[in-house]
């Protein structure tokens, strides 16, 4: 039961390009999503979340677009830096429905080259 | 920056011991969950804790698991009697608000 999908498993950019990450969702009860990056051996740090009132959301290097109607988002990460290497995991969450509960992606590990 | 802590980092246990996975959540946060990652699989939601009760749970977390807030800081994650594909990293979870958790550095179990 995928109901958040992450169907790219890794993503290899250049320094200094744009990284683009995608996550499609099947769930409408999803009105609220994040992005996580992990390192490994280490817990999921918060990046950046959008509320679906909302169809952007900008923060420094990183910016994620929501599009409701194809249920899909994507995380733009611009100029790409050699210390973003990690797996980025979006997730989603039903907050209308009262539940705290996080759905995660499988994750899509993120690759910049020097 | 505040963070949530886990411990231990790492716990190995023989099947069918009792495991306690301690946590300390960020101190004005309302919130509290732990997750799990089987190696190679996604994180999954086990159970959100507010109010001193469980406020969600997975079908993940059945009568094995327990969670308890002792005293105004920790909160524990506690596994009855383990199992093989209990083995995984989990981690505890802590928000001001129903939304947008912080995550510890995670407490990998390996049970043999």
């Amino acid at each position: 039961d995928q109901q958040v999908k992450q169907n790219s498993p890794s993503l290899s950019v250049q320094e200094g390009r744009i990284s683009i990450l995608n996550c499609d969702y099947t769930n409408s009860m999803f009105d609220y999503f994040l992005w996580y990056k992990k390192y490994p051996a280490e817990g999921p740090t918060f990046l950046i979340s959008i509320s679906s009132i909302k169809d952007k959301n900008e923060d420094g290097r990183f910016t994620v677009f929501l599009n409701k109607s194809a249920k899909h988002l994507s995380l733009h990460i611009v100029p790409s830096q050699p210390g973003d290497s990690a797996v980025y995991f979006c997730a989603a969450q039903p907050t209308q429905g009262g539940s705290e509960k996080l759905v995660f992606g499988k994750g899509t590990k993120l690759t910049v080259n020097p | 920056e505040p963070e949530v802590t886990q411990t231990p980092s790492h716990q190995v246990t023989q099947m069918g011991q009792e495991v306690i996975l301690r946590c300390v959540p960020i101190s004005n946060h309302l919130y509290f969950y732990w997750y799990r990652q089987i190696l190679g699989q996604k994180v999954e939601f086990l159970v959100s804790f507010y109010n001193n009760e469980i406020s969600e749970k997975s079908e993940i977390f059945d009568d094995q698991f327990s969670v308890e807030r002792p005293d105004g800081s920790n909160f524990t994650l506690k596994i009855r009697s383990t199992k093989l594909e209990d083995s995984a990293m989990y981690f505890c979870a802590s928000s001001e608000a129903a939304f947008r958790a912080f995550f510890g550095q995670g407490t990998r179990l390996t049970v043999v």
